[in-house]
């Protein structure tokens, strides 16, 4: 039973341009959800959250978006940059405090 | 920023030895750690979820007699493998939460471990 779904395993960009990464989830109790950047034999590094009360998060170059509704989140990356070349997990929380993640997209950014 | 150390990063073992992974928190303290595994292409699955001086939660499908996990202290969990099967073979990451702070998002990753079975 997979709660979260990255259905896309791979993203191709080219550079400057925008990078959507989506993200859907069948729980509706989820209260917060988190994208996390992974390079190889590497841990995921935190890069954006967003609380399920709100809509939109904003960090600099990366947007997340919440359609509570769709049960649908996305990150959005603009400009793209090489240097994001990676795999991006998205997680949602849930209210035992753990964090259930996605299978992961690879977005790769060509100069 | 709060660091997670694991070690080793790297091991490679016969079938049947058992193997034991440590995850440090290097600069804070961690009430809570976590235990994921990852197989080529899939998702971090959490195995368990371990508090210091308490038992191990186990995720359904875990066998805690085969994934030992130890957090005798606020800063060291450790993740023994007991009698590996390549079947075992994975990445294995650990998570630890900053007691300090109560966010969701202040739970920092290790390296991970790299597991061949042999």
């Amino acid at each position: 039973d997979q709660q979260v779904k990255q259905n896309s395993p791979s993203l191709s960009v080219q550079e400057g341009r925008i990078s959507i990464l989506n993200c859907d989830y069948t729980n509706s109790m989820f209260d917060y959800f988190l994208w996390y950047k992974k390079y190889p034999a590497e841990g995921p590094t935190f890069l954006i959250s967003i609380s399920s009360i709100k809509d939109k998060n904003e960090d600099g170059r990366f947007t997340v978006f919440l359609n509570k509704s769709a049960k649908h989140l996305s990150l959005h990356i603009v400009p793209s940059q090489p240097g994001d070349s990676a795999v991006y997990f998205c997680a949602a929380h849930n209210q035992g405090g753990k964090l259930i993640f996605g299978q992961g997209t690879e977005l790769s950014v060509k100069p | 920023g709060a660091v997670v150390s694991q070690h080793p990063s790297r091991v490679i073992c016969k079938s049947g030895t058992s193997v034991k992974i440590e995850c440090r928190s290097l600069d804070f303290q961690a009430t809570t750690m976590f235990w994921y595994r990852q197989f080529p292409k899939q998702s971090l699955m959490l195995m368990a979820t371990s508090n210091e001086g308490s038992k191990a939660t186990y995720e359904q499908g875990v066998e805690k007699d085969k994934f030992l996990i130890n957090h005798a202290s606020l800063t060291l969990s450790t993740l023994t493998v007991t009698s590996a099967h390549p079947e075992d073979s994975s990445f294995y990451i650990c998570s630890a939460r900053d007691r300090r702070k109560f966010s969701t998002d202040t739970q920092y990753f290790g390296p991970g471990t790299r597991l061949t079975v042999l």
